[in-house]
């Protein structure tokens, strides 16, 4: 497609329930990214894929979230066990490749209300 | 995580008038980078600044990379309201783009 897509656009989940969120990065993009945005706060960084490297999952809060890219494209983001703390604005972004290019393009995310 | 403190956290002004914001840090970043995010969607890149005290523009926008790498600033001349949204700025400290650090944004808000 033309842009980065995520999938759902919105999600409400009962806390301890598992969700997966969905990312299809811009054809030929071989770095992914996720980043998440809790209300009125800039992004965080949470895990980064490149190419068939190992990914850094330095971001990544809790050993309840994960994260893994099939085939070198879509890309997973599962949270099991969900707390209210995970609320927040999930968003995914592409590139050609990491190394001074930081033309990201950020598809328009996944909202995450836990209640 | 650590974040980038921006300031003003919003600021309302007339069409027509000059912006200025700006955004520090404690420690040093490679690359400072400004974003724009408009309601529902993920944030866009406006400007790059890849050197100590360059000074870039991008149409109305103009941004400056702090000589001491620990701060920039964006300004938007004769502001539009088309302008409205969130700035965020973003430091880089891997020189791969892999790992942005962004900051608490500055919400715009334009009236006419």
């Amino acid at each position: 497609g033309a842009g980065v897509s995520q999938s759902p656009s919105n999600k409400v989940t009962e806390k301890g329930k598992d969700v997966e969120l969905r990312c299809d990065p811009i054809s030929g993009h071989t770095a992914l990214y996720w980043y998440r945005q809790s209300l009125g706060q800039g992004l965080e960084f949470l895990i980064y894929f490149q190419g068939n490297s190992a990914p850094d999952k330095s971001g990544l809060p809790s050993d309840r979230f994960s994260a893994e890219r099939t085939g070198g494209s879509v890309s997973t983001l599962t949270i099991q066990r969900t707390q209210q703390e995970d609320s927040a604005v999930y968003l995914c972004a592409s590139s050609y490749s990491p190394g001074g290019n930081y033309g990201y393009t950020f598809g328009s995310g996944t909202r995450l209300t836990v209640v | 995580g650590q974040q980038l403190n921006q300031s003003p956290q919003s600021m309302f002004i007339q069409e027509g008038e000059d912006v200025s914001m700006n955004c520090t840090s404690s420690s040093i970043f490679n690359t400072w980078l400004w974003y724009k995010q408009e309601p529902g969607e993920g944030p866009v890149l406006l400007i790059a600044l890849y050197k100590a005290g360059e000074l870039t523009s991008n149409g109305r926008l103009t941004a400056q990379f702090g000589i001491t790498r620990k701060d920039s600033f964006l300004n938007i001349s004769a502001s539009i309201p088309s302008d409205v949204g969130i700035y965020f700025c973003a430091g880089d400290k891997t020189g791969t783009a892999s790992k942005l650090t962004f900051g608490t944004g500055t919400r715009l808000q334009v009236t006419l």
